[in-house]
């Protein structure tokens, strides 16, 4: 089955205390993204990645770190977490061919819920 | 700059009445647009997207969305309300030539029986 997995689901640490949350995809897209949703604000781009080890800042990138070795995975890394990072966090894929017509729907992952005490 | 406003933060319909939930886009090109519906504690899922093939798209569970250039709008409609429509819907715009997408600050639906 096609689809974005991302872990943990939930996830509740204190302040300071690093942490990863993991993102993997199994339909060998090139392009993967991390959101933020907030109440009232819709979702917002953190980080995105155009294919292997190419990798760039989206909208709110402060605070977090991603990487991308494999072209499956796309790791979220909060390097020291802030009350402020508390959210929920979705990770998202796609084709990297987004002129071509039906190629540029991202497919999201289930959400991962993040509270920082 | 592109960019989607959702006019309404809430819309509350009775089951069997339809249900009308408003986005207006702005692009200075021929914008591929989409409809995302987030029930309560799932992921985001596709309900329809347009890309200029067809002015009236129709997406899954009954929902459809006409792309009405000259109101610059993308409104999402469907006949009649079910309980199971429950949910968060997103009007979301791609920026031209890339793969991000901007997200509308989304409309909570909710349907009484």
């Amino acid at each position: 089955e096609a689809q974005v997995t991302q872990n943990p689901r939930y996830l509740i640490t204190v302040t300071g205390k690093k942490l990863t949350v993991t993102c993997s995809q199994n339909m060998n897209h090139e392009y993967m993204s991390w959101y933020r949703q907030d109440p009232g604000l819709g979702l917002r781009q953190i980080y995105y990645s155009m294919n292997v080890e190419v990798t760039d800042k989206g909208d709110v990138p402060e605070g977090y770190k991603v990487s991308r070795k494999e072209k499956r995975n796309f790791p979220l890394i909060l390097e020291s977490p802030s009350p402020n990072q508390t959210s929920l966090y979705f990770c998202a894929s796609s084709l990297y061919a987004r002129e071509i017509a039906g190629t540029d729907t991202q497919y999201f992952g289930p959400g991962t819920r993040l509270t920082v005490l | 700059a592109q960019s989607v406003t959702q006019l309404d933060s809430h819309v509350s319909v009775s089951e069997g009445t339809p249900v009308l939930l408003r986005c207006n886009y702005s692009s200075s090109y021929s914008p591929s647009l989409f409809w995302y519906v987030q029930h309560p504690n799932k992921g985001l899922q596709l309900l329809l997207k347009y890309t200029s093939a067809a002015t009236l798209v129709k997406g899954i569970n009954g929902f459809e969305a006409e792309f009405k250039k000259s109101e610059t709008s993308f409104h999402l409609t469907k006949p009649s309300a079910h309980m199971s429509d429950a949910a968060e819907y997103f009007c979301v715009v791609r920026i031209y030539n890339t793969d991000k997408l901007i997200f509308g600050t989304g409309t909570r639906l909710q349907v009484f029986p």
